[in-house]
């Protein structure tokens, strides 16, 4: 069985940084053609794609996020690290992880982890 | 914006047939994904590779994908079915979503 899980902080201040963990378990990011990909979705709007890591360490992202956003992989710890700097209010979402295990579908998706931007 | 254009709404009565739309100029030419999300729920995949259902999604769930549009079909819908659905492409490593439409069944 597949799952993933977001962790963080739930509140950050305008300025900082954010970092967000996703620990996955059943797959292994060392397999051909396996990714994780952050997605986001602020309060009442549709979903946004964030960022994605595949497994020979490609990294891919938001063109308008690029300047503020990486992601690594710890294939020994089996997560994936999103790291967003200076953070606004327009940033506070619901953040969600999923596996990429084929070249152009996500599934199974994490919980989600709501993420406040406030001072 | 978002990169694919879906209609906003959609609704169907109990039973009938609903179906989804996502445009993009050339979508035919690239694979297109289907997600699920009821309130505070996350995401399900219902659809993969324009038309493929995993496993655990029911056969009333169907897709198609030519030309410049893709479209959901949901057969003999039934309540459960009322969530917001979500169209995804893929362009050059760059993971492009429909601004998701809202299905309501009544």
């Amino acid at each position: 069985q597949i799952t993933l899980k977001e962790s963080g902080p739930t509140l950050v201040e305008p300025t900082q940084t954010l970092t967000l963990t996703c620990t996955f378990s059943g797959f292994t990011l060392t397999t051909t053609g396996v990714g994780v990909g952050w997605f986001r979705q602020p309060p009442g709007k549709a979903l946004e794609w964030v960022a994605l890591i595949l497994w020979n360490d490609d990294k891919h992202y938001r063109p308008s996020l690029k300047s503020r956003l990486t992601i690594t992989k710890d294939t020994s710890k089996n997560h994936v690290v999103l790291i967003m700097t200076n953070v606004a209010p327009a940033d506070t979402a619901t953040y969600f992880c999923a596996q990429n295990p084929g070249p152009y579908w996500f599934d199974p998706w994490g919980q989600g982890i709501v993420v406040t931007v406030s001072s | 914006s978002y990169d694919l254009t879906q209609p906003p709404s959609v609704s169907v009565s109990p039973g009938q047939t609903a179906s989804i739309s996502c445009s993009e100029d050339k979508l035919g030419d690239k694979f297109v994904s289907w997600y699920q999300q009821k309130p505070g729920q996350s995401p399900i995949l219902v659809i993969y590779q324009d038309s493929k259902r995993p496993s655990g999604i029911p056969e009333r769930f169907s897709g198609s994908n030519s030309g410049n549009t893709a479209i959901l079909t949901i057969s003999g819908t039934q309540d459960m079915d009322e969530a917001d659905y979500y169209c995804q492409a893929w362009d050059s490593g760059t993971v492009e979503l429909g601004g998701g439409t809202k299905l309501t069944v009544l």
